[in-house]
C-alpha cells in the first residue's frame, strides 16, 4: 500500500525559506521509474506542479520557478524534501507530495497535503 | 508551455444521467513514441486529487467504468455515464507531453441537481 505524509511548517514569513518534507511508505525511491513530485494548489484554485525527482536522481522544476525550487531524495529515510526561497503571500497554498511511475503513470498516489499560509 | 483548457468549468447533473468534460490542449499531446499524454484527476471537497484515467482511456486501478476517456491529438472527452453523488467534486485533466511543466487544466466542477 502506497502512503505518503507532507510535514512542514504551517506559517511562515515573507522573504523566509520553506522547507517540506514527504515521507512515504510501500515502495523505494531506489526502484528504476520511481519518482516522487511536488503539486501546488492555493485556495479555490487549480493544481499547479512545482518539481518531481526520479529514482536515478533526474530532476525537474517548473520553469516559472525554477530558480527558486530545490528537490532532493533521502532514499534510506523514504524522504523527498522541497525547499522554496523568498515565499511571498501569493504562495500560500496547499502543497501535495505524489507519486509517480515514469511518465506512464503521473502522480497515482497522492498524500492528504499541507496547507502553508504566507504572512507576516 | 502546453495550455490546457477545460469547458464547460461547471456542470450540474441529475443523477443517473451521463456528464461530459471537454479538455483542449493547444498543442498535440501525441509524442512520436505513438503515445498520447493526456491524463484525468478527480478532486473530491476537501480530499487530495485522485487519478482517474491515464494516456487517455485507461482507466487507473479501482476507478469504476462508468468513467471513459477518449480524444486524440489536442481535443479530449472524459465521460461518465452514469452520475453518481459520489462522482461531486473537481475534476481536472493534465498533460505530460512535454516537460517540464506538468501542465493542469483550470477544473470543471460537478454538482449533483
Amino acid at each position: 500500500q502506497i502512503t505518503l505524509m507532507e510535514s512542514g511548517p504551517t506559517l511562515v514569513k515573507p522573504t523566509q525559506t520553506l522547507t517540506l518534507t514527504c515521507t512515504f511508505s510501500g515502495f523505494s525511491l531506489s526502484t528504476s521509474g520511481v519518482g516522487v513530485g511536488w503539486i501546488r494548489q492555493p485556495p479555490g484554485k487549480a493544481l499547479e506542479w512545482l518539481a518531481l525527482i526520479y529514482w536515478d536522481d533526474d530532476k525537474r522544476y517548473s520553469p516559472s520557478l525554477k530558480s527558486r525550487l530545490t528537490i532532493t531524495k533521502d532514499t534510506s529515510k523514504n524522504q523527498v524534501v522541497l525547499t522554496m526561497t523568498n515565499m511571498d503571500p501569493v504562495d500560500t497554498a496547499t502543497y501535495y507530495c505524489a507519486h509517480s511511475y515514469y511518465d506512464i503513470l503521473p502522480f497515482d498516489y497522492w498524500g492528504q497535503g499541507t496547507l502553508v499560509t504566507v504572512s507576516s | 508551455d502546453f495550455v490546457m483548457t477545460q469547458t464547460p468549468l461547471s456542470l450540474s447533473v441529475t443523477p443517473g444521467q451521463p456528464a461530459s468534460i471537454s479538455c483542449k490542449s493547444s498543442q498535440s499531446l501525441l509524442h512520436t513514441d505513438g503515445k498520447t499524454y493526456l491524463y484525468w484527476y478527480l478532486q473530491k471537497a476537501g480530499q487530495s486529487p485522485q487519478l482517474l484515467i491515464y494516456q487517455v482511456s485507461n482507466r487507473f486501478s479501482g476507478v469504476p467504468d462508468r468513467f471513459s476517456g477518449s480524444g486524440s491529438g489536442t481535443d479530449f472527452t472524459l465521460k461518465i455515464s452514469r452520475v453518481e453523488a459520489e462522482d461531486v467534486g473537481v475534476y481536472y485533466c493534465m498533460q505530460s507531453m512535454e516537460l517540464p511543466p506538468y501542465s493542469f487544466g483550470q477544473g470543471t466542477k460537478l454538482e449533483i441537481k
